[in-house]
């Protein structure tokens, strides 16, 4: 199918655990996007990147960590899980059209 | 500091009547402003947007209005329908349009439109 697959859809991790979140496209969009969601936050920009091998910080890029070898893939790491880091996790790529969003990733960590 | 503020977490109105829903911005930078709509469990899906250079873009039950002077803008919805029950963000970008650049979300209003 056609679209932006984040996956898991959920996912329980304990602090200090490192954790990575996947995002594929199925497209060949250059710009891809990793927000969080959060209460009385909206949607806040952890990384971008404008293409394979070049990436950017966001507005909240501490304790993250991202890579992009190939076009299609995006994962964001938590390389030591913490509490405050328990969101709703939305990859984006960005064409013409304006952003497609995928469906989230709701990371839990205790 | 919030760029994007959307002061009414939430918002209740009968169907058939309009929805009005609020969007502030401190950055005058900002040339293109974008809302969208979001479903639970699902990602936010794109509803409208406008230029700068533009006061008013419409799109059927849905208009979204800019005054640059008051840095302000808002979604008007005619006739509310239960379906448009969701999450209303606003989004704005200094790149001219989309297509290139970063956006910051304001904080989002949840709006519930009852039968």
């Amino acid at each position: 199918d056609a679209g932006i697959t984040q996956s898991p859809r959920y996912k329980i991790t304990e602090t200090g655990r490192q954790v990575t979140l996947m995002c594929h496209q199925t497209w060949s969009h250059s710009y891809m996007f990793w927000y969080r969601q959060d209460l009385g936050h909206g949607l806040r920009l952890i990384y971008y990147s404008a293409a394979a091998d070049i990436t950017d910080k966001g507005e909240v890029p501490d304790g993250y960590v991202v890579s992009r070898s190939k076009t299609e893939n995006f994962p964001l790491t938590l390389e030591s899980a913490t509490r405050s880091q328990t969101s709703v996790y939305f990859c984006a790529s960005l064409d013409s059209a304006g952003y497609t969003f995928g469906s989230g990733t709701r990371l839990t960590v205790v | 500091d919030q760029q994007v503020k959307q002061n009414s977490p939430s918002l209740s109105v009968q169907e058939g009547r309009i929805s009005i829903l609020n969007c502030d911005y401190t950055n005058s930078m900002f040339d293109y402003f974008l809302w969208y709509k979001k479903y639970p469990a699902e990602g936010p899906t794109f509803l409208i947007s406008i230029s700068s250079i533009k006061d008013k873009n419409e799109d059927g039950r849905f208009t979204v209005f800019l005054n640059k002077s008051a840095k302000h803008l808002s979604l008007h919805i005619v006739p509310s329908q239960p379906g448009d029950s969701a999450v209303y963000f606003c989004a704005a970008s200094d790149n001219g349009s989309s297509n290139t650049g970063k956006l910051i979300f304001g904080q989002g209003t949840t709006l519930q439109v009852k039968p």
